[in-house]
């Protein structure tokens, strides 16, 4: 069975500075898509970024862009210029590439963003 | 990005009865729909899969006829949930999504059982 692990509860960063959140995943599955999703206070679930299993070159949206490591089975996030808007719980997530498929979250890690 | 909208977004009912939680996507239609459930400070719990026309399939552990969810067309589910006990008080979250793309995520109902 697939299962997401993200080994940090909290963490937290001085706001304009860097920080890099991890998850590894397990799976047997050649393609599949992992995720990063933000939940601040509101509770609405954000995707954050997306990256395809196929491609080999790490997704990137502004101040966010992650690690795509296939080989480690690790997609570690990085948020650049931390901004007090960044706090949230992050969730790093899994989907196989079925029509269907569910997606599999890790437990998650709360961002703190020191002002 | 596409809409998705939960109704209502808390709600409290008494011990016993049942309630409805409604999930809509509004400028899209949804091949399948998910229901999660969330405790405090935990992660998203997948309930059920449901797909448009076709019986929800439940996860593990999951009382089908407790939890009864409908998807009677492609842009609207429902949670229903039956004969309620404060122990079923949680976050109910709904996300669909349109065939090989990411999922949409409502924002969530807060059900409070007394």
């Amino acid at each position: 069975a697939q299962t997401v692990t993200q080994s940090q509860p909290e963490m937290s960063v001085q706001e304009a500075e860097t920080v890099t959140l991890s998850c590894t995943y397990d799976t047997s599955e050649s393609d599949y898509y992992l995720f990063w999703y933000k939940q601040p206070p509101s509770r609405q679930m954000i995707l954050v970024i997306r990256q395809e299993a196929y491609k080999q070159q790490n997704a990137t949206e502004n101040r966010f862009s992650v690690n795509f490591q296939k080989a480690a089975k690790s997609f570690s996030l990085k948020i650049s210029d931390s901004q007090l808007g960044d706090a949230a719980m992050y969730f790093c997530a899994y989907r196989k590439s079925n029509r269907d498929d569910k997606i599999i979250f890790g437990k998650g890690t709360r961002l703190h963003i020191l002002p | 990005g596409a809409v998705v909208s939960q109704h209502p977004s808390w709600v409290i009912c008494k011990s016993g009865t049942s309630v409805k939680i409604e999930c809509r996507s509004l400028d899209f239609q949804a091949t399948t729909m998910f229901w999660y459930r969330q405790f405090p400070k935990q992660s998203l719990m997948l309930m059920a899969t449901s797909n448009e026309g076709s019986k929800a399939t439940y996860e593990q552990g999951v009382e089908k006829d407790k939890f009864l969810i409908n998807h009677a067309s492609l842009t609207l589910s429902t949670l229903t949930v039956t004969s309620a006990h404060p122990e079923d008080s949680s976050f109910y979250i709904c996300s669909a999504r349109i065939m090989n793309t990411e999922a949409f995520f409502g924002q969530g109902t807060r059900l409070t059982v007394v």
